[in-house]
């Protein structure tokens, strides 16, 4: 089983939906989750970071972490196209600082 | 502030040459990481240095060595390149040791190896 997994789609919403991306994790004691947004040919850039249970939001974006069951979520409301890219998924086991990065997921926001 | 600046943007060896990717950080981070992205493999740690005089490996580190010159840079070299060596490779800096975790990374290296 991979430590962190992500489909790797593509996700394919209209303009103006809910995109939903969803990330799994096999450790148990991870304590630090982050998503990146990455457009083609470019470097990821950091998006959205949790620590805690329950949703953190930031304008049109949403993370939402779930211990229990092992995932985390991003939610893209207001879909625009310009957020077609590859979401990246990381997730820092506790006692570390080296995240251990999903695959990604592509998202592509049509008009 | 320009973040985390990599040298070159592009590169193409021959199989058996050597070259150095450059790395500097102007945030005043503690933790540097050099990564390769392939298709299909996703981000894959090659070293990192948590702070100024200290590096490990990562997950791939074999054909490669590194240099933590000072705080800001982070050099990496391939000593004799090889054509499994083609791939994007990104720095990324880090503050350790609080809240955030998160990276800042480079624009990236794209080596061809031929």
């Amino acid at each position: 089983q991979k430590e962190v997994e992500q489909n790797s789609g593509p996700l394919s919403v209209p303009e103006g939906a809910i995109a939903s991306l969803n990330c799994t994790y096999s450790d148990r004691g991870s304590q630090s989750f982050f998503w990146y947004r990455q457009y083609s040919g470019k470097s990821p850039e950091l998006i959205m970071f949790i620590y805690s249970n329950g949703d953190k939001e930031d304008g049109r974006f949403t993370a939402q972490l779930n211990k229990a069951s092992q995932y985390v979520s991003l939610l893209i409301r207001d879909s625009q196209p310009s957020d077609s890219a590859t979401y990246l998924c990381a997730v820092i086991r506790g006692g570390s600082y080296i995240p251990t990065f999903g695959r990604g997921t592509s998202l592509i926001v049509h008009p | 502030n320009a973040g985390v600046t990599q040298t070159p943007k592009f590169q193409v060896l021959k199989t058996g040459q050597s070259m150095t990717l450059q790395c500097a950080q102007d945030m005043n981070h503690n933790s540097m990481y050099w990564y390769r992205q392939d298709p299909g493999m996703g981000l894959r740690l090659i070293y990192y240095s948590a702070s100024e005089g200290t590096t490990d490996k990562g997950e791939v580190p074999n054909g490669y060595n590194v240099s933590r010159l000072n705080k800001r840079e982070f050099s990496l070299r391939l000593e004799s390149a090889a054509p499994s060596q083609t791939s994007v490779y990104f720095c990324a800096s880090s503050q350790t040791g609080g809240a955030d975790y998160g990276y800042t990374f480079g624009s990236g290296t794209r080596l061809t190896v031929v």
